[in-house]
């Protein structure tokens, strides 16, 4: 079974700090996955890493895949109040491309 | 709007009922996938749809869980002789193709509890 390891599991901070959210498994993915989800909805997808090494800019969010394609992490600079939410990572495993596996999620909250 | 629609969006039911949920995907979105999700946790696999035919199924889904796309359009999971344990957020995602350079888009989700 692959499973993802996210931390920290909750994160509050304050409007204008920075943070980073880890993704980490004992498994090479083909691709992985950021999702955003906020209460009472469903994920909303952030951005997809497919090279390892590779890092992709979404505004103040940068993701970035590791070498290996083993874990992958998210920074946000300058966290608003409308960052609050579950940030869930998601691998995709090059033996399925029909199922996502996720990780357990970080739960972030920004104070105004 | 022409997103992923599920219905209902809310259900108390009682132990040992049945219930049934229902999914609509994005209209010509060929793959249609079920994920449970617990609160606290990331959504979990269930099964999944190409078309009208059921491809992989987790071993998440037990004999009490069912799961149709008689059509190939909406899709149905139905879960008998309900358990508290059953308890979850039912997530319905659809894509076009493959996950590599097609988003997959979720539903908002139907909440089960199970009294």
């Amino acid at each position: 079974t692959q499973l993802l390891e996210q931390s920290p599991q909750f994160l509050s901070i304050q409007e204008g700090e920075n943070l980073t959210v880890y993704c980490n498994s004992s498994s090479v993915f083909s691709s992985l996955q950021w999702y955003r989800q906020e209460p009472g909805e469903g994920p909303v997808l952030l951005v997809t890493v497919v090279t390892g090494g590779e890092v992709k800019k979404l505004k103040r969010l940068t993701f970035q895949f590791g070498d290996a394609r083993k874990d992958s992490s998210l920074h946000i600079t300058a966290a608003q109040p409308g960052d609050t939410g579950l940030y869930l990572c998601a691998g995709i495993s090059s033996g399925s491309a029909r199922q996502l596996t996720f990780g357990s999620g970080t739960q972030l909250t920004v104070l105004p | 709007d022409t997103g992923v629609s599920q219905n209902p969006r809310h259900k108390i039911t009682k132990r040992g009922q049945n219930v049934t949920f229902r999914c609509d995907p994005i209209s010509e979105h060929n793959r249609l996938y079920w994920y449970r999700q617990t609160l606290g946790q990331g959504p979990e696999f269930l099964t999944y749809f190409q078309n009208e035919a059921q491809l992989e199924k987790s071993r998440l889904l037990s004999d009490r869980f069912s799961a149709e796309r008689p059509k190939g359009s909406f899709s149905t999971l139905e879960i008998q002789r309900t358990e508290q344990g059953d308890s979850a957020m039912y997530l319905c995602a659809s894509s076009p193709g493959t996950f590599s350079g097609n988003t997959i888009y979720f539903g908002e989700g139907s909440w089960l509890t199970v009294v």
